[in-house]
């Protein structure tokens, strides 16, 4: 699994309050990812990262932020949760140009 | 329209058939990735192959970049490979994938 951990696995919380998810990795990989999988939709790109500090958008963005101030930790924060936000997001790595590698997933219900 | 699609998007087999899953692409791309997710959720990277063909045990994988084209097939299908099967592929050359919605394969004993 290449050392990557979410956290929360899984989260209820109402429209309008602030939701910070985290993605751990043990490895230092430079590049990480963060996606969300909806029924009738592919994997999206939400944002990713391509280093300390270095984000950029996904096809996906609006209504989140992301942060990454140390290599083993990118963050995904909805500032104010919508239901449209209802999700599973899995925060990904790319340990060589060939491969990303997952992790578990996390649930996420807007009310 | 999707730049990567799959077909079927359901599929179910008796255990022991042979099982082809197919995915196509609009855009192009030096190579294309194969998923599984399992039903528990969790994402695993089968293969990643810019020509020909790539096997691995009971899983074979194969690409025409000319025709934009790939299939997994599985052989001997067991119960266990029952899976949501993902194509994707890079986007514009760079390392961010673009995913297509997956084919549900069910494997019955």
């Amino acid at each position: 699994d290449a050392g990557i951990t979410q956290s929360p696995r899984h989260k209820v919380t109402e429209t309008g309050t602030p939701v910070t998810l985290r993605c751990h990795q043990t490895e230092n990989h430079r590049y990480m990812y963060w996606y969300r999988q909806d029924p009738g939709h592919g994997l999206r790109l939400i944002h990713y990262s391509y280093g300390v500090k270095d984000t950029d958008k996904g096809e996906v963005s609006d209504g989140y932020s992301v942060s990454r101030s140390k290599t083993e930790d990118f963050l995904l924060t909805l500032e104010s949760a919508t239901s449209s936000q209802t999700s599973v997001y899995f925060c990904a790595i790319s340990i060589s140009a060939d491969t990303q590698y997952f992790g578990p997933g996390t649930r996420l219900t807007v009310l | 329209k999707n730049e990567v699609e799959q077909s079927p998007q359901n599929l179910t087999a008796q255990e022991g058939e042979f099982i082809t899953i197919n995915c196509s692409y609009s855009v192009g791309i030096s190579a294309l990735h194969w998923l599984q997710q399992h039903p528990g959720g969790g994402i695993v990277s089968l293969f990643m192959l810019s020509s020909g063909k790539k096997k691995h045990g009971r899983l074979i994988a194969t690409i025409n970049i000319q025709e934009k084209h790939s299939s997994l097939h599985i052989t001997a299908s067991h119960p266990r490979d029952s899976a949501v099967y993902i194509c994707a592929a890079p986007f514009y050359n760079t390392d961010k994938l673009i995913f297509g919605t997956g084919t549900r394969l069910q494997v019955f004993p």
